[in-house]
């Protein structure tokens, strides 16, 4: 099975900008991974903030956008809040099977 | 409002079943990949089984195969995992999860001990 890699952690500081990307260990990232970007704070599902590459929920901050960025999956926040500290996987689909990237844990510092 | 309600999750003995509910509402199910996502205690979120729109294809996480099952009823707009075999490392937090607006189900617990 294919294997998603993310940054372990990343620090960004509050009003700032941070991409975390999303790569695939069989090529480049495309739109037909069909990409999503799920947020999960401590005790709480995940809830999801981006599917498709880059459509937004109703409940997605405007500070969060979705893209594709140098064959990987990229989500980009500009004008971190405090609350935006979480853990934030990305899922690639693989015609059948979908692959869970290991997650990265933002800080807002 | 999409709702995802699952079930069935529990306290089981190694080596034992569990089968795992998940009733949909709020969108037309039979359109739409299906799929179950875990969380061990402390872990990333993993992949664990999805079934296509009309259960012809499915597919699972190495780590499940032969033991779990994912099946669903379009009539009844419902999901399922049938748990067999079941270890200590599936303790987890199981979520159902539609590819509909990729939304998410709450969660139900798995704890697998002696």
């Amino acid at each position: 099975q294919a294997v998603v890699t993310q940054e372990p952690s990343l620090t960004v500081s509050p009003g700032g900008t941070v991409t975390l990307t999303c790569g695939s260990s069989t090529g480049g990232v495309t739109s037909r991974h069909y990409p999503y970007w799920f947020q999960q704070k401590a005790g709480q599902a995940p809830r999801t903030l981006i599917y498709d590459t880059s459509t937004k929920h109703s409940w997605t901050p405007a500070r969060f956008s979705g893209s594709l960025l140098g064959g990987k999956a990229a989500l980009t926040l500009s004008g971190a809040q405090p609350e935006d500290e979480a853990d934030y996987y990305c899922l690639l689909s693989y015609a059948g099977p979908r692959v869970f990237g290991g997650g990265t844990n933002l800080t807002v510092l | 409002e999409v709702q995802l309600v699952e079930s069935g999750g529990g306290l089981v003995q190694p080596g034992g079943s569990l089968r795992l509910s998940c009733a949909d509402s709020g969108f037309t199910f039979s359109t739409y990949w299906m799929g179950w996502v875990r969380q061990a205690p402390g872990k990333g979120l993993e992949w664990v089984a999805n079934i296509k729109q009309d259960g012809s294809e499915k597919y699972y996480v190495d780590s499940v195969k032969g033991r779990f099952t994912i099946s669903r009823d379009n009539a009844k707009n419902s999901v399922f995992l049938q748990m067999n075999s079941l270890r200590v490392e599936d303790t987890a937090v199981y979520y159902c999860f539609t590819e509909f607006r990729a939304y998410w189900g709450q969660g139900t617990l798995v704890t697998v001990s002696s």
